[in-house]
């Protein structure tokens, strides 16, 4: 049972370029959320899905775009990578109201 | 709005020594308080939930409390190991409409030094 994964755990980018931050959870449930965390911001919603099939936005949405794959599979995705996009990366999953469970994160550089 | 601050920003205790961590929110309606402990590098892990009616939970050497007519929750650590070393995070369900229903504090980092 391996919870929440991310792939990649590290990236650089150039600015403009585009990247896929893939999550996946086998914990069965049915939201899955992407944050962001700076120094001093804290944990900042980007897009969540409360179930299979739909999208929401969260505080932080410009510049990101979302695809639930499937149950399992949620992924973030940057269209023209920003400078002010360098982050460390979240993905979690929660059953409807209950406790999310985090991914170890992605550390993202936009240079 | 809904907001849950937290404090102090930062701490530094020795090893063995005691410890309370603050948490103020205004969210509403209530539904649920909970705290995450985050270590360095890694994503959060729920220490602890807090209901309405529950005015203090204990997990081990962490002990919760929660003030509902004050809108406060605490988090007290009893003989500070360096392993405690973390951020905390205090998140604070509301039960209004939307599906999305949570707001996060800014955490606390919590350093422990031998």
């Amino acid at each position: 049972n391996a919870g929440v994964t991310q792939t990649p755990k590290f990236q650089v980018l150039k600015t403009g370029q585009s990247m896929t931050l893939q999550c996946a959870q086998d914990m069965n449930h049915n939201s899955m959320y992407w944050y962001r965390q700076d120094p001093g911001m804290g944990l900042r919603l980007i897009y969540y899905s409360a179930s299979e099939g739909t999208t929401d936005k969260g505080e932080v949405p410009n510049g990101y775009n979302v695809s639930r794959l499937n149950k399992r599979e949620f992924s973030l995705r940057l269209e023209s990578a920003a400078p002010s996009q360098t982050s460390v990366y979240f993905c979690a999953s929660s059953k409807a109201s209950d406790e999310q469970f985090f991914g170890p994160g992605t550390r993202l550089t936009v240079l | 709005k809904n907001q849950v601050e937290q404090s102090p920003q930062s701490l530094i205790i020795l090893e063995g020594k005691n410890c309370t961590l603050q948490c103020n929110y205004t969210v509403s309606p209530f539904s649920n308080l909970r705290w995450y402990k985050q270590d360095t590098g890694r994503g959060p892990v729920s220490l602890t939930i807090m209901t309405f009616s529950e005015n203090t939970k204990s997990n081990g050497r962490y002990t919760a409390t929660l003030d509902a007519d004050t809108k406060q929750s605490s988090l007290h650590i009893t003989a500070s190991q360096l392993s405690d070393s973390a951020s905390y995070i205090c998140v604070v369900r509301h039960s209004g409409a939307g599906s999305y229903q949570l707001t996060f504090g800014k955490g606390t980092k919590l350093s422990v030094i031998p």
